[in-house]
């Protein structure tokens, strides 16, 4: 069965780096969706994305925050400078259609802010 | 706010015991979903109800909603120690964007 892949699992990042965590959406899917849990608490909304433009952003996803589909298979997001604060689990989904609501999501990406 | 609210927060129950979760609102909805996610990893679909339906099985799984009362839940029958994990009430927001609530946090023992 097709499934949204992520990666790095883990990643340990000092303060003021850029990262950047990638996802392989499932293929045929037309809506990409970034969400983060910080230790503890709920899934937050990041940004939403869809015919190569975001949709929409939270207010979370401010401008260190950006997100690309750079070849039409991975989608990524890159935090430009890291604060301690963006220490989370960072998860992808894809959704095939409008019709279909169904969000199918990776098993996440772990970033440690140091 | 947008996000469901469940309750119990957490629940221990037998292995062979059914687990009920309900999920409360205050929005109008186009549909209600209910998701899982074990030990802060991965989040699974589980099952999705629309506003004018008010029941639905999957398996182990019942789901019911009363768009009237703004409520759903979630029955787990003759519960497994595998499904102990976080069962989240999803609402579904502007661009088709997930809005979780807190969970309710199930251990099944054995």
């Amino acid at each position: 069965e097709p499934e949204v892949t992520q990666t790095p699992s883990h990643q340990v990042t000092q303060m003021g780096q850029e990262v950047i965590l990638r996802c392989v959406p499932i293929s045929n899917h037309l809506y990409f969706y970034w969400y983060r849990q910080i230790l503890g608490q709920k899934v937050e909304f990041l940004v939403s994305f869809y015919n190569n433009e975001i949709s929409e952003k939270s207010e979370i996803f401010d401008d260190q925050f950006s997100v690309e589909r750079p070849d039409g298979s991975n989608f990524t997001l890159k935090i430009r400078s890291t604060k301690l604060e963006d220490s989370a689990m960072y998860f992808c989904a894809s959704m095939p259609s409008s019709g279909q609501e169904t969000q199918y999501f990776g098993p996440g990406t772990r970033l440690l802010v140091l | 706010s947008q996000q469901g609210e469940e309750d119990p927060q957490a629940l221990s129950i037998q292995e062979g015991e059914n687990a009920t979760m309900n999920c409360s609102y205050k929005t109008s909805i186009n549909n209600l979903q209910w998701y899982r996610q074990n030990s802060g990893r991965g989040l699974v679909h589980l099952i999705l109800i629309r506003s004018n339906e008010r029941e639905k099985h999957s398996g182990r799984l019942r789901v019911t909603l009363d768009t009237s009362k703004k409520s759903s839940s979630l029955l787990i029958t003759a519960s497994r120690a595998a499904d102990t994990a976080s069962y989240f009430c999803v609402l579904r927001g502007s661009s088709y964007k997930l809005i979780f609530g807190s969970g309710t946090r199930l251990l099944v023992r054995p």
